[in-house]
């Protein structure tokens, strides 16, 4: 099977400008979970779907949007870009909601000017 | 709120001398999984564990979930250079509605 799919896999964006991202995950696996990884932070949640629903939420602000299609692709979406949304995000697909293992894919790598 | 502490956060070994990490929760977990992620690469699954005191193995690297539920170790063996990377634990609650992943132990190997 093919693995966890993210584009684009590098970005660069000032600030101010909004941004989207993309995931397919891997055949089959219903759920997409969203993480940011920064040096500083470590993995922070971001969100969940499941079935074109969002499931959890992680703290962060309104900017950080996402959705899911009904093929499971998901996108996230973040307007207004900040200096501090520089990162790598993360998509994570796994067979179902619930504690599941998370198969992660590459990451998208943003860089905010 | 739910936190997963862990510890340490950087360890320098010598190729060949034993490692471990360990992971701390503030509440009982449902599970706890194990991340690896190599140097500019994205977390990868390593194993999951659910029952209580349970204690899996993968050729050198051992994990062990607490009798409480809320601690949880990774031990390798005579360390490689492959075994370079950050190892996270991620934990999930019972009224599971999400993983808390820790900060991750940064493993650095010299040969």
């Amino acid at each position: 099977k093919a693995g966890v799919t993210q584009t684009p896999r590098y970005l660069i964006k000032t600030r101010g400008q909004q941004v989207t991202l993309s995931c397919s995950p891997i055949s089959g696996h219903r759920s997409v979970s969203w993480y940011q990884q920064t040096p500083g932070q470590g993995l922070q949640f971001l969100f969940e779907y499941f079935s074109e629903t969002q499931r959890n939420k992680g703290n962060f602000p309104g900017r950080f949007s996402g959705r899911q299609f009904s093929n499971s692709r998901s996108e996230m979406n973040v307007s207004t870009l900040e200096l501090g949304d520089s990162a790598l995000y993360l998509c994570a697909s796994s067979l179902s909601d619930g504690p599941y293992e998370q198969y992660f894919g590459p990451g998208t790598r943003l860089t905010v000017t | 709120g739910q936190q997963v502490m862990q510890i340490p956060q950087y360890q320098h070994v010598q190729e060949g001398e034993d490692f471990t990490t360990y992971c701390n929760s503030s509440t009982t977990l449902s599970n706890i999984q194990w991340y690896k992620q190599r140097p500019g690469g994205h977390p990868v699954f390593l194993i999951q564990l659910v029952k209580s005191g349970e204690v899996k193995k993968q050729k050198r690297l051992t994990f062990q979930f607490g009798e409480a539920k809320k601690n949880s170790s990774l031990h390798i063996t005579a360390t490689q250079t492959t075994d370079v990377g950050t190892y996270f634990c991620a934990g999930a609650t019972y009224n599971f509605n999400k993983f808390y992943f820790g900060s991750g132990t940064k493993l650095n190997v010299k040969p």
